[in-house]
């Protein structure tokens, strides 16, 4: 089975600041990666699709690259809104998805 | 607008039975695929299971293979999950999701529904 593991598990930031978090998979998934946004209580929310697609309705702060084995979700201005727990997940196979990268407030 | 609405959760006792149920509005729901997601307290997203458009093709996870049940009625715009010889680590929010129609991603979900699992 493939296995996701994201860098860092969890990281303090402030409003304005550029957020990078790392989801490495165990063998390549080509662009089979997506990326969701959770807050306490909610159901998740797609992000990004196909690694870099941004999802309909999306604001364009957030984005996606990689290809293979690693990929990365950059918020390039961080927003209050934001603060949230971020999940990888690939759709190469069976879905699997990350632990998961917890954003609060530094 | 797209909605999904789980139903059917509760507390039951291990080794118990429940069947959650998710009722699909907004959409064509018989041209898409479903997935059932759950999240452990405190925990992170574990896929559950996956159906095919038209039902005729379904995956679970090993934990929950022999022991749950994914099945749709395109009919009635619901996709449902019956959970057989249930534990207690089977206790979590059960998320029922849409697959997005190019990707891969998930890109509606429901509200989700707890299923505890305890004597």
């Amino acid at each position: 089975d493939i296995q996701m593991t994201q860098s860092p598990s969890s990281l303090s930031a402030s409003v304005g600041d550029r957020v990078t978090i790392t989801c490495r998979a165990s063998q390549s998934i080509s662009s089979y990666l997506n990326w969701y946004q959770q807050k306490p209580g909610k159901a998740p929310k797609l992000l990004i699709y196909a690694a870099s697609s941004l999802q309909s309705g999306v604001p364009s702060r957030f984005s996606g690259s990689g290809s293979g084995t690693d990929f990365t979700l950059t918020i390039s201005s961080l927003q209050p809104e934001d603060f949230a727990t971020y999940y990888c997940q690939q759709s190469y196979s069976r879905p699997i998805f990350g632990p998961g990268t917890k954003v609060d407030i530094k | 607008e797209v909605q999904l609405v789980e139903s059917g959760g509760g507390l039951v006792q291990p080794g118990g039975s429940l069947r959650l149920s998710c009722a699909a509005s907004g959409f064509t729901f018989s041209s898409y695929e479903m997935n059932w997601v759950r999240q452990a307290p405190g925990k992170g997203l574990e896929w559950v299971s996956y159906i095919s458009s038209s039902g005729s093709t379904i995956y679970y996870a090993d934990s929950v293979k022999g022991r749950f049940t994914i099945s749709r009625d395109n009919a009635k715009n619901s996709l449902y999950l019956q959970m057989n010889s249930l534990r207690a680590e089977d206790t979590a929010v059960y998320y029922c999701a849409r697959d997005g129609p190019t990707s891969g991603g998930l890109d509606y979900w429901g509200q989700g529904t707890l299923v505890t699992v305890s004597s």
